[in-house]
């Protein structure tokens, strides 16, 4: 069964470095997601994409955060600049084209600023 | 956005059904009604989704009321590995999608 990768699966970084975490969708999928889980807490939306372009970000999403497709088949989430609160589980996930179809996601990165 | 609302908690032993309910007084009509379980450091992982009536695959069962205000997923005869976090979720996934919003899920803890 096709499933979405991550890698890797787990960054250590300084607190004001840039970690890019990458995610590699489903091959047929057309649409893109970042999510993260602070430890303890729920699965908090950031960002979906589609089409080379960002369709909806949540608040947290703000200027730190950038979502790129470099090419067909890798799906990147940069934090520029971390901080410490940045430190979660991140979830790629992807879905299909037609209505209803449900999001696949990977086994997340866990990213940890130190 | 549908906001969903799940009980916090649940336990059961090996070989019990366990059904989750899960409210969703203000679904929309695209909406579909998705569930996801959760363990520990791992990604969601789909388990059913239906739009209405009842729904079975090969780990679950997904009843959903003429009015889908509301959905129930019962998972036959339960094991310890089925202690995790189930999540629904209500959405109209890809397509024409929208950002999908997790609640706090039911956590279920199965004992022997």
């Amino acid at each position: 069964e096709p499933e979405v990768t991550q890698t890797p699966s787990h960054q250590v970084t300084q607190m004001g470095q840039e970690v890019i975490l990458r995610c590699v969708p489903i091959s047929n999928h057309l649409y893109f997601y970042w999510y993260r889980q602070i430890l303890g807490q729920k699965v908090e939306f950031l960002v979906s994409f589609y089409n080379n372009e960002i369709s909806e970000k949540s608040e947290i999403f703000d200027d730190q955060f950038s979502v790129e497709r470099p090419d067909g088949s890798n799906f990147t989430l940069k934090i520029r600049s971390t901080k410490l609160e940045d430190s979660a589980m991140y979830f790629c996930a992807s879905s299909g084209s037609t209505t209803g179809s449900p999001l696949h996601f990977g086994n997340g990165t866990r990213l940890t600023v130190t | 956005l549908a906001k969903t609302t799940q009980p916090i908690s649940m336990d059961s032993y090996e070989g019990q059904e366990v059904n989750i309910t899960c409210s969703h007084n203000n679904i929309a009509t695209n909406d579909y009604i998705t569930w996801y379980q959760q363990f520990p450091s791992q990604g969601p992982r789909f388990i059913i989704q239906g739009y209405k009536t009842k729904v079975t695959n090969e780990v679950a069962s997904l009843f959903i009321p003429a009015d889908r205000k509301s959905s129930t997923l019962s998972l036959p005869r339960v094991s310890l590995s089925d202690t995790a976090v189930y999540y629904c979720l209500v959405g109209d996934m890809g397509g024409n999608t929208d950002k999908l919003i997790f609640g706090t899920g039911t956590r279920l803890q199965v004992f022997p």
